[in-house]
This record gives C-alpha cells, structure tokens and sequence, in this order.
C-alpha cells in the first residue's frame, strides 16, 4: 500500500545530540515537506523539497537541515538538539501532476528534548 | 499573502448531532483550492474534503460536506450524524493554483461525546 512512513515515532534526546528524523514514502511523488506541529497544534512549513537535489527553507525558520538524495526519502537533521526544537515534526508529499489533490501526511515524529 | 482563520478552537457536540465547523480565509486570488483535513488524536492527518475554487457547488463526502462561499470567503465543513471516531483536530486550508504550498489555519478541537 502506497504510504508515507516516518521513524522514529517517538524520541527522547539529550541536549546537544545530533539527530535524523527519517521520512520516506512510497507513492513516487516528486514533492516533500516538512512541517513543525507546535503544543498549540498550529502547523509551520519549515523545509520542502520539489525534486532530487531540490531544497528550500521554509516559512518558519528552523535550525534544522534536509537533504533529497533520493526521490523517497527525505530526512530531517539537527546537528545538536535542544530544548526549543521540542515539538511534533510531520513529513508529507504531493504530485506535481496532481496539484490541487492536497498532500499525503506520514503519522508524525514526535521529538522531546531533555 | 494568505491567511486561514477558524475561529473555533474548540467544540463539543453530541454523538449523532451535526456540527459546522468554521474557517474564513483571505486572498486576492481567483483560482486556488480549499481543504479540510482531520488529525485524530496521535494518528496520521487525513484529508477529508477538497473544494475547487472555480467550482460553485459544494463538496460532499459522505457525512462530510462544506458550505463555499466565494464572496464571504468562507468553507465551513459540516459533519453530520456526528460519530466518536470523528473526534479529532480539524485543519482549515488554503492552496493557491498552480502553487502548491498549503496554509493551514490554527485547526479546531472537535470532541464527540457518547
């Protein structure tokens, strides 16, 4: 089944480690995001991407760094965590073909730094 | 630039009533696209319903329907025969056309109670 996958889906990091969130969908789509979900629930694009090689910061301003190697994948990266970037971090994709068809949520990351 | 508002943070409605959930937005486009999606509590966020902006009737989707007023610039979502499986955040937003960034609004807490 066609789907966006996103692991870890819970994380428990200590202050100054470096993490990769993973993001990886199987649909073929050629667009990726990645949005920053905060206690409110509000959502903040903070990275996309509109192919291979392709990245563009979001509107929210974020310390965190993706790169698109590969068509299915997309990981987020924070080379020394801390508190501030606790949040719930979604990854989602879309069809340049499609538009207007909406994007395709994977179930979320949710990152606790301590 | 565009904005999406749901004024509603937060409903309660029986199981089996019908609630409208509200959302205006702003734009000074004339073709873009509008979505409801539905985040139940820690599970994937789904979209429910898609309205065409060039399209003047409305979407319906099963129990799920929206009221487009273009001019108001207002998509209320209705869900009738509210069920507990409802329950969830409900997410206003906004894709303008050929662009494919959605904005989302603040999203409203909808709690179905049996």
């Amino acid at each position: 089944e066609a789907d966006i996958y996103q692991t870890p889906r819970y994380l428990v990091i200590g202050t100054g480690k470096k993490i990769t969130l993973e993001c990886s969908q199987t649909m073929g789509h050629d667009k990726m995001y990645w949005y920053q979900q905060d206690p409110g629930m509000e959502l903040h694009l903070i990275h996309y991407s509109y192919g291979v090689n392709s990245t563009e910061k979001g509107d929210l301003s974020s310390e965190s760094t993706v790169s698109r190697i590969r068509t299915e994948h997309f990981p987020l990266t924070l080379e020394s965590a801390r508190p501030s970037h606790t949040s719930q971090y979604l990854c989602a994709s879309s069809e340049s073909s499609s538009v207007g068809y909406g994007y395709t949520f994977g179930s979320g990351t949710r990152l606790t730094v301590v | 630039a565009q904005t999406v508002t749901q004024s509603q943070p937060e409903m309660s409605v029986q199981e089996a009533e019908t609630v409208t959930l509200s959302c205006t937005y702003d734009t000074s486009e004339n073709n873009y696209y509008l979505f409801w999606y539905k985040q139940p509590p820690s599970r994937q966020m789904i979209l429910v319903i898609r309205q065409e902006a060039y399209k003047q009737q409305n979407a319906t989707e099963n129990r799920f329907s929206v009221n487009f007023q273009k001019a108001a610039k207002s998509f209320s979502l209705k869900i009738s025969d509210s069920q507990l499986g409802d329950t969830a955040m409900y997410f206003c937003a906004f894709m303008k056309y050929p662009q494919d960034k959605i904005i989302f609004g603040k999203g409203t807490r909808l709690h179905i109670l049996p």
